[in-house]
């Protein structure tokens, strides 16, 4: 059984202030673990993976993650945050020493940036 | 490349009714997932397809089905609709080429259904 657990609902920050969402994981197997954004009526846009490899992971319009094995961890973070960032973000872990596709999501965190 | 595409955007059904939603993936990608969202269970894994046979299956019940055709477009069906079927799903292709893959999921726009 694989679960992801996204500790808050909901992260409020100053535009250009730095952001973090945080993400833990449960996996069986090697974790592939991803990033996913959605905005309002729209489906869910990918930032970025950690499948192996450095344990930080550039994405997508700035955003960064850490993998931290030994805390289960792969938060998500920015140095500056900007107002269009708002958004409605998910965690999302495969297990991949299985075959197929199957995502586990995390239940989200909505980031409000305030000028 | 065209991203995924969803059809119906939008779907108004009542309850006893079935539908199929309709899910046309990356040109090029095999792999197509399907994915539920409400706002109680967030995110729920429906099931996977990979050159025309499931390959995994969500913890959904019965009435939940899909198929992949040829061509690797696919579809979900879901007879005798209840309330809580109502929901955002939501369909994702891969460009998966083997058992395990590094890849990311692509996802459409989904179709949002409403049960009256």
């Amino acid at each position: 059984a694989q679960s992801v657990a996204q500790p808050e609902d909901q992260v409020n920050v100053a535009e250009g202030n730095p952001l973090t969402v945080k993400c833990t994981y449960s996996v069986s197997g090697n974790p592939y673990l991803f990033w996913y954004v959605q905005y309002p009526n729209r489906g869910l846009q990918f930032l970025l993976k950690y499948i192996t490899g450095d344990n930080l992971v550039k994405g997508s319009y700035g955003f960064e993650a850490e993998f931290n094995k030994s805390q289960t961890s792969f938060h998500l973070k920015k140095p500056s945050a900007l107002v269009s960032d708002s958004a409605l973000y998910f965690c999302a872990v495969r297990d991949g020493d299985n075959a197929g596709n199957m995502l586990t999501f995390g239940g989200g965190t909505r980031l409000m940036v305030k000028p | 490349k065209a991203g995924v595409t969803q059809t119906p955007r939008y779907l108004i059904k009542t309850r006893g009714q079935q539908v199929t939603l309709s899910c046309s993936p990356i040109s090029g990608h095999r792999s197509v997932s399907w994915y539920q969202q409400t706002p109680g269970q967030g995110l729920q894994f429906l099931f996977e397809y990979f050159s025309e046979t499931q390959r995994n299956k969500g913890n959904f019940p019965g009435r939940f089905s899909g198929r992949q055709f040829s061509n690797s477009r696919s579809e979900m069906n879901v007879s005798t609709l209840e309330l809580g079927d109502s929901a955002l799903y939501l369909c994702a292709s891969s460009p998966l080429t083997g058992p395990t893959s590094y890849n990311e999921q692509f996802f459409g726009p989904g179709t949002r259904l409403t049960v009256l």
